[in-house]
C-alpha cells in the first residue's frame, strides 16, 4: 500500500519550453503532496506544499511563477516547469502524506534535462 | 527551524555484520516525527522506520532498529545481517511544523 506515481520518469525539453510533471498517489487520498528537487550527490530540497483545492505554500526562494503547482484532486499534483532553462535541469522527487499520519511516500521521481 | 546533521558520509560494512548509521537534529517542535529513508541507485526514496518523537520505546522493522535518545537529540540506525540489497544513500530526516527536513545522507556500501 501507499503507492505514489511520477510520470514521466525523464524528459528532455528545449531551452523556453514548458514541462508538467505529474504525481499521483494510487491507493490512497493525499490532501497535502510535496515536491522537491535534488542535485547529484545532494540531500532532498523541499520546494513546495501543495494542498488540495488551494494554493501551493512555496518554500523561501521558489519562484512561484516558475514552478506551478496544481494539486486538483485528492490524487494528483502537478508540477510544471515554465520557461524551462538549463539551470533548471535536475531530479524531481513528489511526495504525498499518506495514511499513516505525518509519513511522505516517494515518487520513483523525474529526470529533467534542459538542453 | 529544524536542523538534521548525518556525520558520516560514507560507511561500509561486511556482508552479515552490523552497521550503525548516526543522526543528530535539532528541532523547536514539542510534536515531531523522525524517519530513516533509503535511496537506492534507482534513486527511489523508500522509508525505512519511522519513529514518533513522544515514543520512548526504539522502532524496530525486521532487520532495522533505532537507537533513540530525545535529550541528546540522537537517532542512529543499526542494519542487522547486513544484506548487498542494503547498499544504498541513507536519508535521516525530521518532520515538525508540516515539513520534513533531510540530513545530507550516509553512502552504505556492502563488501561481499
Amino acid at each position: 500500500g501507499a503507492v505514489v506515481s511520477q510520470h514521466p520518469s525523464r524528459v528532455i525539453c528545449k531551452s523556453g519550453t514548458s514541462v508538467k510533471i505529474e504525481c499521483r498517489s494510487l491507493d490512497f487520498q493525499a490532501t497535502t503532496m510535496f515536491w522537491y528537487r535534488q542535485f547529484p550527490k545532494q540531500s532532498l530540497m523541499l520546494m513546495a506544499t501543495s494542498n488540495e483545492g488551494s494554493k501551493a505554500t512555496y518554500e523561501q526562494g521558489v519562484e512561484k511563477d516558475k514552478f506551478l503547482i496544481n494539486h486538483a484532486s485528492l490524487t494528483l499534483s502537478t508540477l510544471t516547469v515554465t520557461s524551462a532553462h538549463p539551470e533548471d535541469s535536475s531530479f524531481y522527487i513528489c511526495s504525498a502524506r499518506g495514511p499513516v499520519a505525518d509519513t511522505q511516500y516517494f515518487g520513483p521521481g523525474t529526470r529533467l534535462t534542459v538542453l | 527551524a529544524q536542523t538534521v546533521t548525518q556525520s558520516q558520509p560514507e560507511m561500509s560494512v561486511q556482508e552479515a555484520e552490523t552497521v550503525t548509521l548516526s543522526c543528530t537534529y535539532d528541532t523547536s517542535e514539542s510534536d515531531y516525527y523522525l524517519f530513516w529513508y533509503k535511496q537506492p541507485p534507482s534513486r527511489q526514496m523508500i522509508l525505512v522506520i519511522r519513529q514518533e518523537a513522544y515514543k520512548q520505546q526504539n522502532a524496530t522493522e525486521n532487520r532495522f532498529s533505532v537507537n533513540f535518545q530525545k535529550a541528546a537529540k540522537s537517532f542512529s540506525l543499526k542494519i542487522s545481517d547486513s544484506q548487498l540489497g542494503d547498499a544504498a544513500m541513507y536519508f535521516c530526516a525530521s518532520f515538525g511544523n508540516e515539513k520534513l527536513t533531510f540530513g545530507t545522507g550516509t553512502r552504505l556500501t556492502i563488501i561481499p
